[in-house]
C-alpha cells in the first residue's frame, strides 16, 4: 500500500522568504503526483499536477518537482506572502485509480 | 470556471439515520470520487466511479455505503445507518481521466453524527 509522508508538519516563516515543502512516497509506480492547498474548513484546491513522465511543473510562484526513483516530490514557493498561509497536501496516484494523501504541511507566513 | 459543487455544506444527524450527500461534478468529467477527512486526519479515498459503476473502493466503503449517479449531473453518496465514527468532511471529486487526470474537489459536506 502506498504511504505518503510530508515534512515538515508545520512551518512558520516571515513574509518574502522562499520555502520548500517535502513529500515522499513509498511506491514509485505512480501515474501522477498532485499538490493541493486546503484552507481551514474548506475543500482542496489543485495547485499543480505532475505526470509520471514529467520532472517538474510551474505555476506563478510555485514550482513542483518529481523524482520517482527516489520517491520524492518538492513544492517550492517563492517570495512567500501571508495569503499563502494554508495547509499544503500532496497526493500520489497509482494504477488503481485512487489518490493517497499525505498529512499535509501547515504553513504560516507572518507579515 | 467550472467547479464541483456539493450539498449540503453541513448536516447533523442522529446515529442510525440515513444520510445522502450530493455532488454535481464538472460537466465534461467522466471519473467521480468520494473522499473523506476525519478531523485532524489524512484525506482518505472511499470510492471511484466510472461508466455508471464502481471502479475501485477502499476497505472503509462497506455495505453501509453506496453511490449512485441518478441522472446526467448528480453523483450521490448514501450512508444507510450512520455511526458516530462516520462524522467527517466528505469530499466529492471528479476528473477527465482516471489515473492520469487532474483531480478537482468540491468544498465538502461536513457530517456530524450525534
Amino acid at each position: 500500500k502506498q504511504e505518503v509522508t510530508q515534512i515538515p508538519a508545520a512551518l512558520s516563516v516571515p513574509e518574502g522568504e522562499n520555502l520548500v515543502l517535502n513529500c515522499s512516497f513509498t511506491d514509485s509506480a505512480i501515474y501522477n503526483l498532485q499538490w493541493f492547498r486546503q484552507d481551514p474548513g474548506k475543500g482542496l484546491t489543485s495547485l499543480l499536477l505532475i505526470q509520471s513522465s514529467q520532472r517538474e511543473q510551474t505555476s506563478g510562484r510555485l514550482n513542483a518537482s518529481l523524482d520517482k526513483s527516489s520517491g520524492r516530490s518538492t513544492l517550492y514557493i517563492a517570495a512567500s506572502q501571508p495569503g499563502d498561509s494554508a495547509t499544503y497536501l500532496c497526493a500520489a496516484i497509482n494504477n488503481f485509480n485512487k489518490f493517497y494523501f499525505g498529512s499535509g504541511t501547515k504553513l504560516n507566513v507572518k507579515p | 470556471e467550472p467547479e464541483v459543487t456539493q450539498t449540503p455544506s453541513h448536516q447533523v444527524t442522529q446515529m442510525g439515520q440515513e444520510v445522502i450527500l450530493r455532488c454535481v461534478p464538472i460537466s465534461n468529467h467522466l471519473y467521480f470520487y468520494w473522499y473523506r477527512q476525519i478531523l485532524g486526519q489524512k484525506v482518505e479515498f472511499l470510492v471511484s466511479f466510472y461508466n455508471n459503476e464502481i471502479s475501485e473502493k477502499s476497505e472503509i466503503f462497506d455495505d453501509q455505503f453506496s453511490v449512485e449517479r441518478p441522472d446526467g449531473s448528480n453523483f450521490t453518496l448514501k450512508i444507510r445507518s450512520t455511526k458516530l465514527e462516520d462524522s467527517a468532511m466528505y469530499f466529492c471529486a471528479s476528473s477527465t481521466e482516471g489515473s492520469t487526470g487532474e483531480l478537482f474537489f468540491g468544498e465538502g459536506s461536513r457530517l456530524t453524527v450525534l
